[in-house]
């Protein structure tokens, strides 16, 4: 079955300090994947997407996440927390073409301690 | 260039009533896709719009519709309200640009949501 599995429920960082996110897919076919934040009581807003070019992708605010087929994994990062990072991230994978194949992690919860 | 914008915000419903929320994508985007967010089962997909058709649709059961009307503005209906239908409901859009018959930007532009409390 084509799945998305976000390794951790809740992250909890020190401001300043290194964030990672692990997302990993199950796929039988070479798919497209985001990352999206949403902040609270807010819609997603996209982070950065993979879509078969550069494996390493650089998004918004300092986040970068790297495409490994061979783990098929696409973890998030980014060298330095910043307190407005706190919220929810969303690994999701376009499986097929169609738009209403995605598939939505079940989340991760990043909180960011001073 | 306006965001994708829902409405109502915030909404109190009670069992067996039914609710109409909507949906205006951002100008130009053709693609509405409707989506429930509850703590218990996460983002899951009820459907999506492209030129007033239903391309695609989740597992949800009959008493949740939609509709896309020709200038890409959605709407979607739950009847027969259950508590169970307590959530943030999430509308987005997106850019199709085809290109040799199939592609799209590949970003989906979410509004802020209706959250609906069934009671």
């Amino acid at each position: 079955a084509q799945s998305v599995t976000q390794l951790d429920s809740h992250v909890s960082v020190s401001e300043g300090t290194p964030v990672l996110l692990r997302c990993n897919y199950s796929s039988s076919y070479s798919p497209s994947l985001f990352w999206y934040v949403q902040h609270p009581n807010k819609g997603l807003q996209l982070l950065l997407k993979y879509t078969s070019a550069a494996t390493l992708v650089k998004g918004i605010n300092g986040f970068e996440a790297e495409f490994k087929k061979s783990e098929t994994s696409f973890h998030l990062t980014k060298p330095s927390a910043h307190m407005s990072d706190a919220a929810e991230y969303f690994c999701v994978a376009l499986l097929t073409d169609s738009w209403g194949k995605l598939q939505f992690g079940a989340g991760t919860q990043v909180v960011v301690t001073p | 260039k306006a965001g994708v914008t829902q409405t109502p915000r915030y909404l109190i419903k009670t069992r067996g009533q039914q609710v109409t929320l909507s949906c205006s994508p951002i100008s130009g985007h053709r693609s509405v896709s409707w989506y429930q967010q509850t703590p218990g089962q996460g983002l899951q997909f009820l459907f999506e719009y492209f030129s007033e058709t239903q391309r695609n649709k989740g597992n949800f059961p009959g008493r949740f519709s939609g509709r896309q009307f020709s200038n890409s503005r959605s709407e979607m209906n739950v009847s027969t309200l259950e508590l169970g239908d307590s959530a943030l409901y999430l509308c987005a859009s997106s850019l199709e640009v085809l290109a040799g018959g199939l592609t799209n930007t590949g970003e989906l532009f979410f509004g802020e949501g209706s959250r609906l409390t069934v009671l």
